[in-house]
């Protein structure tokens, strides 16, 4: 049971480039959400996704885009990279009404 | 809007007890999580109060007052691997919505 998994660690990237950050979780969990961690600041929702096909924004969604084809894969897609989107990239699962969510290790991105 | 305010920083010695506060403004109340945070890690849950009162899980415990809008993390006989960064969290209470907020965190220093 890996829990939730998140690839790549870590990601440089060029302002303009899109890239994908990966999220998979094998909990069978319905819930699933992105958040960005920024220094000094607290966690901040981006999407969030209540099972698959169905995903909603969060606090910060502008830049983002997320689908759910499948309930085990959430990935979070950068369209136009910018220096205000370094930050470290968490992704998250739950129950559905668990309020307990698990999070993966993370990816720190930088955009220059 | 909905909002959390933690202290920034909070310091104790080893085998103290320490209290973290949250209060918070939501437009509806599915209640209050913590998390704990270690430098360069992802948060884990902590615990979840859902009705007012005192949870307790080992040095841990939790309390809720959905009168006050409040809620603190008690740390008792604190270990130096308790230094971290502890989160509050609640759901939009918003109808249809799974939106979860954390507060900007509080970094406890446990010292020797």
């Amino acid at each position: 049971n890996a829990g939730v998994t998140q690839t790549p660690k870590f990601q440089v990237l060029k302002t303009g480039q899109s890239m994908t950050l990966q999220c998979a979780q094998d909990m069978n969990h319905e819930y699933m959400s992105w958040y960005r961690q920024d220094p000094g600041m607290g966690l901040r929702l981006i999407h969030y996704s209540v099972g698959a096909g169905i995903t909603d924004q969060g606090e910060v969604p502008n830049g983002y885009n997320v689908s759910r084809s499948t309930t085990e894969d959430f990935p979070l897609r950068l369209l136009s990279a910018a220096p205000s989107q370094t930050s470290v990239y968490f992704c998250a699962s739950s129950d559905y009404l668990n309020y307990e969510q698990y999070f993966g290790p993370g990816t720190r991105l930088t955009v220059t | 809007g909905q909002s959390l305010e933690q202290p920034s920083e909070v310091t104790a010695v080893e085998g103290a007890i320490v209290q973290i506060n949250c209060t918070y403004q939501t437009s509806g109340f599915y209640g209050l999580s913590w998390y704990q945070q270690h430098d360069g890690g992802a948060p884990t849950f902590l615990s979840y109060n859902g009705l007012d009162g005192l949870e307790e899980t080992g040095r841990f415990s939790s309390f809720l007052s959905r009168s006050d809008s409040y809620g603190y993390l008690l740390l008792q006989e604190l270990q130096m691997k308790d230094s971290a960064s502890y989160f509050c969290a609640v759901r939009d209470g918003t109808s249809g919505t799974y939106k979860y907020i954390f507060g900007t965190g509080t970094r406890l220093k446990v010292l020797a």
